[in-house]
Formats: structure tokens, sequence, C-alpha cells
């Protein structure tokens, strides 16, 4: 029962360059998030997907896309990395449809580190 | 300013001790409210559910005031094992956000 997967686990990236951190989850959820969480702070919404072929822009979109693919992926990429954006990211879903179904279930997480 | 706060701390408290973390949110649309645990910046797991009504799960009470947008957490006879960063969660047509969390150390 794999739940949400995250790949990579770790990534160390020159700035300029470009790269996709790749999500899936195996739980049929409808809603899907990226998150992003820097030293000493919580978690910062990047983008979401309420449902398959929908996204919408969390609180620090800038610098990201996303695409759902289906309803089992979502993927965020970085078009040209900076250092501002070293971060250890998540991926989470929800199946999202009541108060009840509102837990986030999340991937173990990305370590990005943008020399 | 963020939609949702809360005190950073650290809170340093004796195990044994009752402590109380506070979040606010400014979104009055906000449906939903929870509070996740995260440790040592691994994944955060969700410690309980936040109703109107109140609730409570064993040793921990969260509350919730809507007319002033407020949330608690209180954590009675603290162990060495809740020691953690607890997070605020607000959530409102599926966008999903997190307080920036509260660091709590239990000494022996």
């Amino acid at each position: 029962n794999a739940g949400v997967t995250q790949t990579p686990k770790f990534q160390v990236l020159k700035t300029g360059q470009s790269m996709t951190l790749q999500c899936a989850q195996d739980m049929n959820h409808n809603s899907m998030y990226w998150y992003r969480q820097d030293p000493g702070m919580g978690l910062r919404l990047i983008y979401y997907s309420a449902s398959e072929g929908t996204t919408d822009k969390g609180e620090v979109p800038n610098g990201y896309n996303v695409s759902r693919l289906n309803k089992r992926e979502f993927s965020l990429r970085l078009e040209s990395a900076a250092p501002s954006q070293t971060s250890v990211y998540f991926c989470a879903s929800s199946e999202f449809g009541g108060p009840t179904n509102e837990k986030l279930f999340f991937g173990s997480g990305t370590q990005l580190s943008v020399l | 300013r963020k939609e949702v706060e809360q005190d950073p701390g650290p809170f340093n408290v004796p195990e044994g001790a009752t402590v109380a973390f506070n979040c606010t949110y400014s979104n009055s649309a906000s449906q939903s409210f929870f509070w996740y645990r995260q440790d040592c910046r691994k994944e955060p797991k969700l410690l309980m559910s936040v109703y109107s009504s109140g609730n409570e799960d064993g040793r921990f009470t969260a509350q919730l005031n809507r007319a002033s947008q407020y949330i608690s957490l209180l954590i009675r006879d603290s162990k060495l094992s809740d020691s953690a960063t607890y997070l605020c969660v607000v959530s409102w047509a599926s966008k999903i956000i997190f307080g920036s969390g509260t660091r709590l150390s239990i000494r022996p």
C-alpha cells in the first residue's frame, strides 16, 4: 500500500537548471497539493489541484508550474531554479469531500538544493 | 498578513505539564480545521480535527471559536514523546493552508 510516492528524495541543481518533481497517489483521491517548507517555517502551499483537470495557485506559486497529468499524478516543475527555491518539498493528497475526508496524506518529501 | 498565524515558540516545559497552543485564521469562509504534528522535518501527520463543539482525544483537547477565528490545542500531562512541532491547518474550497508551526520541547 504505497499511498503517496514522491521522487526524487534528494536533488542538487545549479542556478538556472530545470527539473520536475513527480508525485503519484494510489488512493483515488480527488485533490493533490504541493508544499514547500523552509527551515523554521511551516508548510507553504505552492499549487493545488482540487480535481483532475484543474490547478490553482497557492501562497507561493512564483517560479513554479504544475501539471495534473491524471487523477493519480501531480508534478511540480522548476523551469529555471534559483537559490531561493532551496527547500524541502512535500506532495500530499486528500479525498476532500467534507470535514471527514480532508485528511492529508503526504509523500516523504524532496530535499532540493539550488547552488 | 498570513492566512493562518501561530506563536512560533519554542515552548519548553517539564514532563507532566499542561501546555496550550493558539492559532488565528483570517478567512471567515474557512470550513475545516486541524492540528498536525511534525517531527524533525518529516512529513506532517494528522493529530486531530477541530470541531465547533470542541473535541478531545486522550490528553489532547481542541477548541474552535468561529466568531473570533481562533483555534486552540491543549495538551495535558505532557510526555517526552510529545516533543514536536504542532501545525495549525485551515481549509476552504479545497485549499489547505498551514500555520508556521509551534515548536514544543518536553524536558524530563
